[in-house]
C-alpha cells in the first residue's frame, strides 16, 4: 500500500490524558499537512511540514498540541490535557506540488 | 470566516442522470481548486481539479466548471452511479498564500438506484 497511513485508526481517551498520533506520507512527497475535522464540517487545516520543518500554524493548534517531522518522512501530531472539545477526526495528508493533497483513513479521537 | 461555501448539504438524484455539486468561494487570491469525495469512516479521496486559468476540466464521468468572475464552481457527475453516493468537498488554495486548502463543509450526494 503505497497511499499515506495514519496510526492509530481510532483512540478512545480519558479527559485530560496525553494522546500521539502517527502519520506515514507517501514516499516520495515533500510536502505533509495536519487537518482536523468534526461533524458536519469540512477538514481544517492544523499545520505544514515541508521536509521536516513546519512552515504553517493554524491559530487551531493551540499550546497542548505539537506536531513533528523529525527526519522528514513519518509526521507525530500530540495533543496534551487532551479536553473534551479536541474530539474529531484528525487527518494527514501529502502531496508533492501545492496542488492536491493526498489523505489518510484518519484517526478518530473520541475524549470522555 | 467561511472562505469556500457549499449551501446544499444533501443532493439526490435518480441513477443514471446527472449529478450537480456547487461550490462558491470569497477568496479572489485562489487559484487552483479540487474536488474531494468521502466515504464514512475514510479520508477524503481526490477526484478532479482546476486551475484558475481553465473554466473547465474534464475526466471520465467527472467535469468541474469554473465561472472565475462569479466565484463560483461546480462538479457534474453524468451519470449517476450508486457507488458515487458520498460527501464531496469543495477546498481551493492559493500558490501565493498559505500552504494549505480551504475546505467547504460538503454536500451528501445521495444516488437512487
Amino acid at each position: 500500500d503505497t497511499g499515506v497511513s495514519q496510526d492509530p485508526r481510532h483512540k478512545i481517551t480519558k479527559r485530560g490524558q496525553n494522546v500521539t498520533f502517527r502519520c506515514d506520507p507517501i514516499s516520495e512527497h515533500n510536502r505533509l499537512y495536519w487537518y482536523r475535522q468534526t461533524l458536519g464540517q469540512g477538514p481544517e487545516f492544523l499545520t505544514y511540514f515541508q521536509n521536516e520543518a513546519q512552515l504553517e500554524k493554524s491559530r487551531l493548534l493551540s499550546d497542548r498540541f505539537s506536531a513533528e517531522r523529525p527526519k522528514g518522512s513519518f509526521s507525530t501530531l500530540e495533543i496534551q490535557r487532551t479536553e473534551q472539545g479536541d474530539s474529531a477526526m484528525y487527518l494527514c495528508a501529502s502531496s508533492l506540488r501545492w496542488t492536491e493533497a493526498f489523505f489518510g483513513q484518519g484517526t478518530r479521537l473520541t475524549v470522555v | 470566516d467561511q472562505q469556500v461555501k457549499q449551501n446544499s448539504p444533501s443532493l439526490s438524484v435518480q441513477e443514471g442522470r446527472i449529478s450537480i455539486l456547487n461550490c462558491d468561494y470569497t477568496n479572489s487570491m485562489f487559484d487552483y481548486f479540487l474536488w474531494y469525495k468521502k466515504y464514512p469512516a475514510e479520508g477524503p479521496t481526490f477526484l478532479i481539479s482546476i486551475s484558475s486559468i481553465k473554466d473547465k476540466n474534464e475526466d471520465g464521468r467527472f467535469t468541474v466548471f469554473l465561472n472565475k468572475s462569479a466565484k463560483h464552481l461546480s462538479l457534474h457527475i453524468v451519470p449517476s452511479q450508486p457507488g458515487d453516493s458520498a460527501v464531496y468537498f469543495c477546498a481551493a488554495s492559493s500558490q501565493t498564500g498559505a500552504n494549505n486548502l480551504f475546505f467547504g463543509t460538503g454536500t451528501r450526494l445521495t444516488v437512487i438506484p
